[in-house]
């Protein structure tokens, strides 16, 4: 089945300690977006690409960092994760970036920061 | 500044029962509205959409209503059914091009046998 894999699905890095969050896709889809999700909040959009195009949204921290090296696999960097920054990630595909793509999600990486 | 809001986080229904989950919006620029389902330990899943040229829009159990002069949405599932228990997000996109999607918290529904 076409999907959105995430991994891993849990992670626990240390205050400072520099962290990757990965995704892939199957479904050759042309976006990718990450989202971070704060317990009891709702889904905020951090970054996305369009191909190998990066668009950073205004109020995503420096500290926040993304990579695509191809069309399948998507890296959120976090260089100096806080306390704040435990969260669940999520990682979003669509066709293309228009309103009436549906975004398919994965299932998410939780991060714990200690 | 929260912009898309559910102000109920849980709801409990009996089978066969209608739900009615509820979403507000401030951002009078929004145009497009969508709400995703969530089962634990899986991704949101897209369930149904409605721009805001209609007022009703209809798939199967699940309807969508939208009251632009109130500035509020509602998803109506008939009926309900244990499969449906899950989080159900409500979303908002403004104009056209790039689709960001602003969310809101979510509502838990649980719908018992």
């Amino acid at each position: 089945d076409a999907m959105v894999i995430q991994n891993p699905r849990y992670q626990v890095t240390q205050f400072g300690k520099p962290v990757t969050l990965s995704c892939s896709q199957t479904l050759n889809h042309n976006v990718m977006y990450w989202y971070q999700q704060k317990s009891s909040q709702a889904p905020k959009l951090l970054f996305h690409y369009y191909d190998k195009d990066f668009n950073n949204e205004a109020d995503t921290p420096d500290n926040f960092q993304s990579r695509r090296p191809n069309t399948s696999f998507c890296f959120l960097d976090i260089r100096s994760p806080g306390l704040g920054d435990a969260a669940m990630y999520l990682c979003a595909t669509s066709r293309a970036p228009e309103r009436q793509e549906t975004q398919y999600f994965g299932p998410g990486t939780r991060l714990l920061v200690l | 500044d929260q912009q898309v809001k559910q102000n109920s986080p849980s709801l409990s229904v009996q089978e066969g029962r209608i739900s009615i989950l509820n979403c507000d919006y401030t951002n009078s620029m929004f145009d497009y509205f969508l709400w995703y389902k969530k089962y634990p330990a899986e991704g949101p899943t897209f369930l149904i959409s409605i721009s805001s040229i209609k007022d009703k829009n209809e798939d199967g159990r699940f309807t969508v209503f939208l009251n632009k002069s109130a500035k509020h949405l509602s998803l109506h599932i008939v009926p309900s059914q244990p499969g449906d228990s899950a989080v159900y997000f409500c979303a908002a996109s403004a104009g056209t091009g790039f689709q960001k999607l602003v969310f809101g918290t979510g509502t838990r529904l649980l719908v018992s046998p």
